[in-house]
């Protein structure tokens, strides 16, 4: 069974940092694109980050840009997000999401798995 | 980063069609056939519905389908269903690798 698993979520203060995690399996891991979705409270979807199923090709959306970073470990079929100079509007649910391609691009299949999220709360 | 617009909300009996519309621009959902659209019930997470504007996945039923027209693209449900009721996303993925998402339709079975 294809499955994504999140962790690392938790409360932090404005300026913090937080690492966030995503356990996958059931796929072959490396041939595809991975990203974060994120969702404020009774707000909709944002898209937050994705990166090439070879980790060398990293895309941010313009909120994020510059305060977080997306890497992933083949090896041990881990996506994760660092998440540094946190402010009060980055609280959201945060989703790990699998694209259907390496290269969404040129092969567009959507996202076509999810996690069930972690919650990240700025506060002071 | 411009988001997509979607209706706030749409509505609909059993039984009926209902249709949400996206609108990007001449850049995004005009130029590209690499719109998806994601259903989310409330406290849940998105599902995909659709790929490449009009494809669906392998378990979605048929009666969700999706079109494009100029710069805005539509998912339809047709024969609605109570287990349909959630917010619908669309998503558009353009050129640099930007992904811009609607701000979703709560589509409501009354």
């Amino acid at each position: 069974e294809v499955q994504l698993l999140e962790s690392g979520g938790g409360s932090v203060q404005p300026g913090g940092s937080l690492r966030l995690s995503c356990a996958a399996s059931g796929f072959t891991f490396t041939n595809y694109a991975m990203g974060w979705v994120r969702q404020a409270p009774g707000k909709g979807l944002e898209w937050v980050s994705h990166i090439s199923g070879s980790g060398i090709n990293t895309y941010y959306g313009d909120s994020v840009k510059g305060r977080f970073i997306i890497s992933r470990d083949n090896s041990k079929n881990k996506l994760y997000l660092q998440l540094n100079s946190l402010r009060a509007e980055d609280t959201a649910v945060y989703f790990c999401a699998k694209w259907g391609a390496d290269d969404p691009y040129n092969y567009y299949y959507g996202m076509d798995v999810w996690g069930q999220g972690t919650t990240v709360t700025v506060s002071s | 980063q411009s988001a997509l617009t979607q209706p706030p909300s749409v509505s609909g009996s059993p039984g009926q069609s209902v249709t949400i519309s996206c609108t990007g621009t001449s850049s995004d959902v005009g130029s590209y056939n690499r719109v998806s659209w994601y259903q989310q019930p409330p406290g849940t997470a998105p599902r995909l519905m659709i790929y490449e504007v009009s494809n669906r996945p392998s378990g979605v039923p048929d009666r969700f389908s999706g079109s494009k027209s100029g710069n805005t693209a539509s998912l339809t449900i047709s024969g609605l269903q109570a287990e349909d009721e959630a917010d619908y996303y669309c998503v558009s993925y353009t050129s640099g690798n930007i992904v811009a998402f609607g701000g979703g339709t709560k589509v409501t079975v009354l």
